[in-house]
């Protein structure tokens, strides 16, 4: 079944300590998404990528930092920079700018 | 910039109808989208305005003002299933796929 794939569920990160967070799609969607949301707050943009080896920061891309070697492919990777990184994390991805994004079923980070 | 409100919280009896209203307010607008999430789920999409009027789709409906700044979604013959928070995204004409996000309305469905 063609999809979204967000691994892993759950992360638990130490003070200090970096940790990537998986997100695979076999759509063959050209744009994904990295989204944070926190508790009663909407999504919020962290990083987006339109095409292959090119991305560019969203709105809060501070502690942050991503790759996008392969199509199916865009790891995000939480720093020890970004200070409070407790939040449900959402990848995303879409054909075109008119088509609907499709999410992924996120990854829940938490502080150990 | 963008800024997308939302109310908060609706609550609504099984069966009844509901409207959750969204305004924004864009530099350039090239759509607007409703998602439906439920708790600890991923967003799933519900349905796209990008022309002014309503979309309908079964028990859902979307329609959207472009001069008004305003859209609103509405659930028909409300099921217990239907509770659940409901976002509204706006693309902006200047960015390209980009969606910016409303905070949602958490609808509660009671028997």
């Amino acid at each position: 079944d063609g999809g979204i794939t967000q691994s892993p569920k759950y992360l638990f990160r130490k003070e200090g300590q970096n940790v990537t967070l998986s997100c695979e799609q076999n759509l063959n969607h050209d744009a994904m998404y990295w989204y944070r949301q926190d508790p009663g707050q909407g999504l919020r943009l962290i990083y987006y990528s339109q095409i292959v080896n090119d991305f560019q920061k969203g709105d809060i891309a501070e502690g942050y930092s991503v790759s996008r070697e392969k199509k199916e492919s865009f790891p995000l990777t939480v720093t020890s920079a970004q200070k409070n990184p407790t939040a449900f994390y959402l990848c995303a991805s879409s054909s075109t700018d008119n088509q609907p994004q499709h999410f992924g079923d996120g990854t829940r980070l938490s502080i150990l | 910039g963008q800024n997308i409100d939302q109310p908060t919280e609706m609550t609504a009896t099984e069966g009844a109808i509901v409207q959750i209203n969204c305004t924004y307010q864009t530099s350039g607008f090239n759509g607007l989208f409703w998602y439906q999430q439920h708790a600890g789920e991923a967003p799933t999409f519900l349905s796209y305005n990008v022309l002014d009027g309503l979309e309908e789709k079964g028990r859902f409906s979307s329609f959207l003002s472009r001069s008004k700044g305003y859209s609103y979604l509405l659930l028909k013959e409300l099921q217990m299933k239907d509770s659940a928070s409901y976002l509204c995204a706006v693309r902006g004409a200047d960015s390209w796929g980009k969606l910016q996000f409303g905070a949602g309305t958490q609808v509660v469905v009671t028997p």
